[in-house]
């Protein structure tokens, strides 16, 4: 079945650590990106990559990075420079940037 | 302020009654997207708007672009439990998505 897979589903952290959290899709997107939910705040844009090998900042982008060695696969890492990491991460894919976006079942990070 | 206001923020509905959901944007919408989200999970993509004026239905599901591009409604006929989530409006913006902050409907059987 084609669609979009983030894994793990929860995972915690303890303050200080880096943790990366992963996004596949078999869509042949070529566009990805990776929003940031809280509570009350609908989605917030952290990272998006129209292409493979290149990548823009949205507009929460510190505190985060992210690469895209392949068209499958946009990693996003939450890095200890991150103040308040703890929220619900939800990967998209497109074809570009104006197309309709897929959404996968999001990650919930805590951090402890 | 957010470039798209969803309003209301939240809605309790009893089973089998209709109900609206509206989205403002600040500026003309050039793509409007509406999602639904269970708690938890990702985004279902329910419907896109691009034309002023334009409408279209999904089951009991009905979306509407007004002729001046700027607000976009979201109607459901027939309320159910299996309604009951958080509905998003989306809007293109080069090459990202903005996001309304969401309503968060409940249907009471």
């Amino acid at each position: 079945d084609g669609g979009i897979t983030q894994s793990p589903k929860y995972l915690f952290r303890k303050e200080g650590q880096n943790v990366t959290l992963s996004c596949e899709q078999n869509l042949n997107h070529d566009a990805m990106y990776w929003y940031r939910q809280d509570p009350g705040q609908g989605l917030r844009l952290i990272y998006y990559s129209q292409i493979v090998n290149d990548f823009q900042k949205g507009d929460i982008a510190e505190g985060y990075s992210v690469s895209r060695e392949k068209k499958e696969s946009f990693p996003l890492t939450v890095t200890s420079a991150q103040k308040n990491p703890t929220a619900f991460y939800l990967c998209a894919s497109n074809k570009q940037g104006p197309d309709t976006q897929y959404f996968g079942p999001g990650t919930r990070l805590t951090v402890l | 302020s957010q470039e798209l206001e969803q309003s209301p923020q939240s809605l309790i509905v009893q089973e089998g009654k209709n109900l609206t959901i509206n989205c403002t944007s600040s500026k003309t919408l050039y793509g409007l997207y509406w999602y639904k989200q269970k708690y938890g999970e990702g985004l279902i993509f329910l419907m896109m708007l691009q034309k002023g004026g334009e409408e279209k239905s999904h089951e009991k599901i009905t979306a509407k672009l007004d002729e001046k591009k700027q607000q976009s409604s979201l109607h459901i006929t027939a309320s159910q439990p299996s309604h009951a989530g958080i509905y998003l409006c989306g809007a293109t913006r080069n090459n990202d998505m903005r996001f309304g902050a969401g309503t968060r409907l409940t249907v009471k059987p």
